[in-house]
């Protein structure tokens, strides 16, 4: 069965922070893995990774994948309040015809 | 604003009775995702539509049903609905017709059995 874990489950920060998310992961047939950022409404794409090891970064966010050892992690530095909401890390599995397999996500609430 | 549509926003309806949700994709989009979001399960892939087929079936109940039509657009059928079937209903679309690419989600629609 497809797994996807993500942790911490929630993390409370100061703006300012840096911050990991982390996100493991145990899917068939494994392509490319997807974050997405979900604040009250609908998760917004963030990144798609597809190779080890080569850091995709957008402003102060940068992702990067190991496929050896099954993770990814998504740093967020100089947090921001507009950064408060929750991170989904989502691995496509299956076989000729994919799905998303969402982890449960991680909130991030950052003070002010 | 992802240019994915979602109608309504809102639907409050009773435990037996049969709604339609309906979803617009991207201009150029021909896969179309539906997906149930609740407290307990998170977000889970219901189905897949590209150009009008059936792609991939993720845990849809028999309850459920969905199809695109021609034009592209979307509609989700929930019948007999259950106090459980109160959930955020996502409708996602991209251009791959795999599932591998990044999809985009509409805003919603959150329904709500009494």
């Amino acid at each position: 069965e497809d797994k996807v874990v993500q942790s911490p489950l929630s993390l409370v920060v100061h703006e300012g922070d840096t911050v990991t998310l982390n996100c493991s992961y145990e899917v068939t047939n494994f392509r490319s893995l997807l974050w997405y950022k979900q604040e009250k409404k609908a998760p917004t794409f963030l990144f798609m990774l597809t190779s080890s090891g080569i850091e995709k970064k957008s402003g102060r966010l940068s992702s990067i994948l190991d496929k050896k050892e099954l993770f990814s992690i998504l740093n967020i530095t100089a947090t921001q309040t507009g950064d408060s909401a929750v991170y989904l890390c989502a691995p496509p599995s299956g076989g000729s015809n994919y799905k998303l397999t969402f982890g449960k996500g991680t909130l991030l609430t950052v003070n002010p | 604003d992802s240019g994915v549509t979602q109608t309504p926003k809102h639907l409050i309806t009773a435990t037996g009775q049969r709604v339609t949700l309906r979803c617009s994709p991207r201009s150029g989009d021909l896969s179309v995702y539906w997906y149930q979001q609740s407290l307990d399960q998170g977000l889970q892939f219901l189905i897949q539509y590209y150009n009008g087929e059936e792609r991939a079936k993720g845990n849809i109940l028999e309850r459920f049903s969905a199809q695109q039509f021609p034009d592209l657009h979307s509609e989700l059928n929930l019948s007999s609905l259950e106090l459980g079937d109160s959930a955020l209903y996502f409708c996602a679309s991209s251009v791959a017709s795999t599932g591998v690419g990044e999809q985009y989600f509409g805003p919603g629609t959150r329904l709500t059995v009494t």
